[in-house]
C-alpha cells in the first residue's frame, strides 16, 4: 500500500450534479495531482495542487476544480456532471523538491457513475 | 508534445510463456522519466520501475525486465514464465519534470491475460 488514501471508494451521481472526492496524502507529501481514468482507456491529468495553489492543469474544463488543505490532503469538485464524467478518479502525492524528482504514489480511486 | 503509445490492447498467453508488452514515446525534452505501473481489478496503479532518460542500461528484476533504447524512442518490457497473477492491466507512463513536480502522460494500457 502506498499510504495515500482516497474516499469514498464509490459513487453514483445523476447529471447535472456536484461531487466531490477526497485524497489525503502520503506522510511528507506536499503535492497532489489527479487524474481521470475512463473505462478501458489510461489515466489522464487533470491538475495538480502544491502549496495549496493549483500547479499544472490538463485538458479539462473549469467545472473541474480542486482544494489543497494545509495538511495537503485535497478534494477535487465537479460541478454540472455530464455522463462522461464516469470514470475512476486517481490521486497521487508526492513531495517536491524543487530540484530532483519525486516519485508519485497512487490511491485506489474513487469510482464515479454518473447516470 | 508527450505522447506513449502502446499498441498492443490486449495480449493472450498461457502460464509460463514470455511476453513482451510494448511502449513507444515521444518528447521534446533531454531530460524525462519513463515508468511502468500495473493495474490489477481493484484500480490502484502498481509502481514497477522508473527509469530516467540518461540511464539506458536495461533492468532486470526477479521477472521482470525493461528495455530502454532512446534511438527508437521505446521502453518495452518483459515478463518471463509468466504466471496467472500477473493478469492486469499494464500502462507505460512518461514524465517531463519541472521546478514543481511532474505531470505523467499515459499509455492507454495493454490488457494482460494469462491463461493456466
Amino acid at each position: 500500500e502506498t499510504g495515500v488514501t482516497q474516499s469514498p471508494t464509490h459513487l453514483i451521481k445523476t447529471r447535472g450534479q456536484q461531487v466531490t472526492l477526497r485524497c489525503s496524502s502520503q506522510s511528507g507529501h506536499n503535492t497532489v495531482s489527479w487524474y481521470q481514468q475512463a473505462l478501458g482507456q489510461g489515466p489522464q491529468f487533470i491538475f495538480q495542487y502544491y502549496r495549496e495553489e493549483e500547479n499544472g492543469r490538463g485538458n479539462f474544463p473549469p467545472r473541474f476544480s480542486g482544494l489543497q488543505f494545509p495538511n495537503y490532503s485535497s478534494e477535487l469538485n465537479v460541478n454540472a456532471l455530464e455522463l462522461d464524467d464516469s470514470a475512476l478518479y486517481l490521486c497521487a502525492s508526492s513531495r517536491t523538491s524543487g530540484v530532483f524528482y519525486n516519485e508519485q504514489f497512487f490511491g485506489p480511486g474513487t469510482r464515479l457513475t454518473v447516470l | 508534445a508527450q505522447k506513449v503509445t502502446q499498441a498492443q490492447t490486449e495480449i493472450s498467453v498461457v502460464e509460463k510463456e514470455d511476453v513482451t508488452l510494448d511502449c513507444v514515446y515521444e518528447t521534446r525534452d533531454t531530460t524525462y522519466y519513463l515508468f511502468w505501473y500495473k493495474q490489477p481489478p481493484s484500480g490502484e496503479l502498481v509502481f514497477l520501475i522508473r527509469r530516467n532518460s540518461f540511464d539506458e542500461q536495461n533492468e532486470i528484476s526477479g521477472r521482470y525486465s525493461w528495455n530502454f533504447q532512446k534511438s527508437t524512442s521505446s521502453f518495452n518490457f518483459t515478463i518471463t514464465a509468466s504466471q496467472v497473477v500477473d493478469s492486469a492491466v499494464y500502462f507505460c507512463a512518461l514524465s517531463e519534470p519541472d521546478n514543481y513536480g511532474q505531470n505523467f502522460v499515459f499509455g492507454p494500457g495493454t490488457r494482460l491475460s494469462v491463461l493456466p
